[in-house]
């Protein structure tokens, strides 16, 4: 079991519908993080928080929103998704961004968008 | 350019062997840390193993070492005694200073096979 935790596990959604990824560690970390990963492709760094506040926007489409209503959790909000947004979600949690501690990864949102 | 480069796409190895899983990297950054990462096919990213720029010893975890030749820029992981758990791709990542966002980059990964 990893210590961030991912929900849901699989989501199906239409490209009208909304939804949203949650994320929670409970390690007392102050970063956390949201990757995007294709099939075989390495993970792509989506956005950045550092103690609860957007650093880094990786020049994600505004159909996908962040937020991070404490220090333990983080969303991924989630509106009139495209056919080529279907992927692997994962979250990903550290003490700090600019921390040489690893990042922990949950095992992540597998999101099919019909 | 790329910053880090996984050169072997696959590898296989008979189980109970020694494997080793190429990496190289570009930085300019004086301080950075590699990672090695290990991605099941039920896709959780499993943390294996860290080296930092300035360490003098290379980093050991149980099965795992990280040989690590800074002159050269590869940072190459050595699993021992390969067990068949250990099908699965491989990541190297490098985490670059201040100056670059204190993000993590990612190779394009090894898929690493064990035969019985």
């Amino acid at each position: 079991d990893t210590e961030v935790t991912q929900t849901p596990k699989h989501l199906v959604m239409g490209m009208t519908n909304k939804k949203s990824l949650k994320c929670e560690q409970h390690m007392g970390h102050r970063a956390m993080y949201w990757y995007k990963q294709k099939a075989k492709k390495p993970p792509e760094l989506m956005f950045v928080y550092s103690y609860e506040k957007l650093s880094i926007n990786e020049s994600v489409p505004s159909r996908f929103s962040p937020e991070c209503p404490n220090s333990s959790l983080l969303n991924l909000h989630l509106h009139a998704l495209q056919p080529e947004d279907s992927a692997l979600y994962l979250c990903a949690s550290s003490q700090a961004t600019d921390s040489n501690q690893p990042q922990h990864f949950g095992d992540g949102t597998r999101l099919s968008i019909l | 350019a790329q910053k880090i480069t996984q050169t072997q796409p696959g590898m296989f190895v008979q189980e109970k062997e020694a494997v080793t899983l190429d990496c190289t990297y570009d930085t300019s950054d004086q301080s950075y840390g590699l990672f090695w990462y290990k991605q099941p096919s039920s896709g959780e990213m499993i943390f294996l193993i860290y080296q930092g720029s300035y360490d003098e010893q290379n980093a050991t975890e149980g099965r795992y070492s990280l040989n690590f030749q800074k002159a050269r820029k590869s940072a190459n992981l050595v699993i021992s005694a390969s067990q068949l758990g250990d099908s699965a791709m491989y990541f190297c990542a490098m985490r670059e200073g201040e100056e670059y966002g204190n993000k993590l980059v990612f190779g394009a990964g090894t898929i690493l096979r064990v035969k019985s």
